[in-house]
């Protein structure tokens, strides 16, 4: 299986900060990798996929970039509703599979 | 706007079996692949199988394979997960989602499975 590591792992940001998390797959997916938002008690969210395309209903701070093997998230200026743990997933090849998550707080 | 609502979680004896469903509305269902998705407590999220869009093929994650069976019926537009043998390491939230093109894009609001004697 494709192994996806995200980092970091925990990340504390203020409101209006640009915040960046990372993930990258063990072997070249191309671009598809999709970013999921999680809030805590609910269903995950997809926010992008095809590495960069935005989901409808989706905030344009959300974006999403990179191929190959590292891919990024950014959210371009951070707000309170954002606070959720973020999940990438490959669907390449195989069993699609997930990183670990990126637990977003607000400082 | 597609809506997934899974049923049929909660406690249960190790070795025992439980049956979970997921009721999907507001699209065509028989057209799409259908996928269970868990997540062990405060976990990630893991696959667990998928079953094609007129259930001839099936997958599994290999932890579940021979214990766990996915189905559906197109007619009642509902996805099912036969668990047996159940182990304390299947305790998680279960998921029901799409797996549209390669993303999932519609999840149900999960239920949660216990393994515990």
């Amino acid at each position: 299986d494709i192994q996806m590591t995200q980092s970091p792992s925990l990340l504390s940001a203020s409101v209006g900060d640009r915040v960046t998390l990372n993930c990258k797959a063990s072997q070249n997916i191309y671009k598809n990798l999709a970013w999921y938002q999680q809030k805590l008690g609910e269903a995950p969210k997809v926010l992008i996929y095809n590495a960069d395309t935005l989901q409808t209903a989706i905030p344009s701070r959300f974006s999403g970039s990179g191929s190959g093997t590292d891919f990024t998230l950014t959210i371009s200026s951070l707000q309170p509703e954002d606070v959720a743990t973020y999940f990438c997933q490959q669907y390449y090849r195989g069993s699609w599979t997930f990183g670990g998550g990126t637990k977003l707080e607000m400082k | 706007e597609g809506q997934l609502v899974e049923s049929g979680g909660g406690l249960v004896q190790p070795g025992r079996s439980m049956k979970l469903s997921c009721a999907a509305s507001g699209f065509t269902f028989k057209n799409y692949d259908m996928a269970w998705v868990c997540q062990a407590p405060n976990k990630g999220l893991e696959w667990v199988a998928t079953i094609s869009y007129d259930g001839s093929s099936t997958y599994y994650r290999d932890s579940v394979k021979g214990r766990f069976t996915i189905s559906r019926d197109n007619a009642k537009s509902t996805l099912y997960l036969q668990m047996d043998s159940l182990r304390s390491e299947d305790t998680a939230t279960y998921y029901c989602a799409r797996p549209g093109y390669g993303y999932y894009d519609y999840w149900g609001q999960g239920v949660t499975v216990t393994v515990s004697s």
